[in-house]
């Protein structure tokens, strides 16, 4: 089994700064995949970023990019020149690679609650 | 790109009674679609995936009787609680997959 860890329950930032959110995993899996998601308080899941565990080249969406270590299970995520609209909770998740992308269910972690200040 | 819709987004239902909630994907075919139930300030926790044309699969602990999941079609997967108790209340999100993870804006159940 699988399991996401966030060790960050709660973090802050002023506007325009640069935040990491930190997430770990444990697997036996090589193959895999992994997400970040964002919640705002309307409670949508929206997708942020997507890493392939067989690509060693970070995943970058505009200010968003990952640090993916592999041999340590390490996948944080850096947000940069913060808005205040990246206030949200962020959700580390796992997912098996097998079969077709997305068949596979989502492990998520406990999450970070991020709060941009003005 | 692809929209799933989630209804009702509140209910309010009295104890004893059973609750509706439907997941259409609306542009596209899911084959598998998956329930999560979150807490307050919690994480998403996975209740059951539900694959077209056959029984759902439910996570260790989640009472399946009382939980019942329905995907009929590629478009369309349901989730009743049956008998609801206040213990039920919670927010209840969907998503639906094919090639790819698109969430329901969710569905917030308060039994009183």
């Amino acid at each position: 089994a699988q399991t996401v860890t966030q060790s960050q329950p709660e973090m802050s930032v002023q506007e325009a700064e640069t935040v990491t959110l930190s997430c770990t995993y444990d697997t036996s899996e090589n193959n895999y995949y992994l997400f970040w998601y964002k919640q705002p308080p309307s409670r949508q899941m929206i997708l942020v970023i997507r890493q392939e565990a067989y690509k060693q080249q970070n995943a970058t969406e505009n200010r968003f990019s990952v640090n993916f270590q592999k041999a340590a299970k390490s996948f944080s995520l850096k947000i940069s020149d913060s808005q205040l609209g990246d206030t949200a909770m962020y959700f580390c998740a796992f997912m098996k690679q097998e079969g077709n992308f997305g068949n596979e269910k989502l492990t998520f972690g406990t999450g970070t609650r991020l709060t941009i200040i003005p | 790109g692809a929209v799933v819709s989630q209804h009702p987004s509140r209910v309010i239902c009295k104890s004893g009674t059973s609750v509706k909630i439907e997941c259409r994907s609306l542009d596209f075919q899911a084959t598998t679609m998956f329930w999560y139930r979150q807490f307050p300030k919690q994480s998403l926790m996975l209740m059951a995936t539900s694959n077209e044309g056959s029984k759902a699969t439910y996570e260790q602990g989640v009472e399946k009787d009382k939980f019942l999941i329905n995907h009929a079609s590629l478009t369309l997967s349901t989730l009743t609680v049956t008998s609801a108790h206040p213990e039920d209340s919670s927010f209840y999100i969907c998503s639906a997959t094919n090639y790819g993870y698109t969430f329901g804006s969710g569905t917030r159940l308060t039994v009183v």
